[in-house]
């Protein structure tokens, strides 16, 4: 029932573009964004109600394609702060993080 | 905005205790709450889901009798973690969803590290 995220991991030069995939086997309701630093709780990102739409605050966006059960991050113009390991989740009745992405941003 | 408080962040103790951790949604109602656990390196893996007045449902694998959850309020859910072994230690994480707001973003405590000595 997990979303399977890919890349596993990625490594960014300060100023790169990156997509992170979340794809599940299951129906999607609704999904959510999530960055997490390491030893911290999960910092919301964005939630995505409807299949086709498209959110983004800052150069952090997603989409989501409700047909094809699939959601992705777009990060543009990466900065040292957007390095964390980035999760979608899922909601039905309960609420399922995706397997993470480890993305890195180096100078 | 919504907080979220998890207490204790941090405890360290010997095998064979019993751990109690607290959820608690400090300006809203939250009908339903989740606890995680995420080991090192690992994705945040969904152990429960505490419903105010009723009883928690387990994910597959995770063992009610070890996993004691109680959501005896709106804004109270605990995690007790019986007779822990160092096969315990983990980051523990819980959730909580404001009363009808299917859409809305979950609420996260900050966690608790358990260390099991």
């Amino acid at each position: 029932q997990q979303p399977v995220q890919s890349p596993q991991a990625v490594i960014l030069r300060e100023g790169e573009d990156a997509v992170i995939n979340c794809s599940s086997s299951k129906a999607l309701y609704s999904v959510h964004w999530y960055r997490q630093k390491h030893g911290e709780a999960p910092v919301f990102l964005m939630i995505l109600l409807k299949g086709g739409e498209q959110k983004g605050h800052d150069k952090i966006s997603a989409s989501f394609n409700e047909k094809k059960q699939q959601s992705s991050l777009y990060l543009t113009a990466s900065q040292l702060s957007y390095s964390g390991t980035y999760f979608c989740g899922t909601t039905g009745n309960q609420f399922y993080f995706g397997t993470g992405t480890s993305l890195t941003v180096i100078p | 905005g919504a907080v979220v408080s998890q207490h204790p962040s941090r405890v360290i103790c010997k095998s064979g205790t019993s751990v109690k951790i607290e959820c608690r949604s400090l300006d809203f109602q939250a009908t339903t709450m989740f606890w995680y656990r995420q080991f090192p390196k690992q994705s945040l893996m969904l152990m429960a889901t505490s419903n105010e007045g009723s009883k928690a449902t387990y994910e597959q694998g995770v063992e009610k009798d070890k996993f004691l959850i109680n959501h005896a309020s709106l804004t109270l859910s605990t995690l007790t973690v019986t007779s822990a072994h160092p096969e315990d230690s983990s980051f523990y994480i819980c959730s909580a969803r404001d009363r009808g707001q299917l859409g809305q973003p979950q609420h996260f405590g900050d966690g608790t590290r358990l260390s099991i000595l």
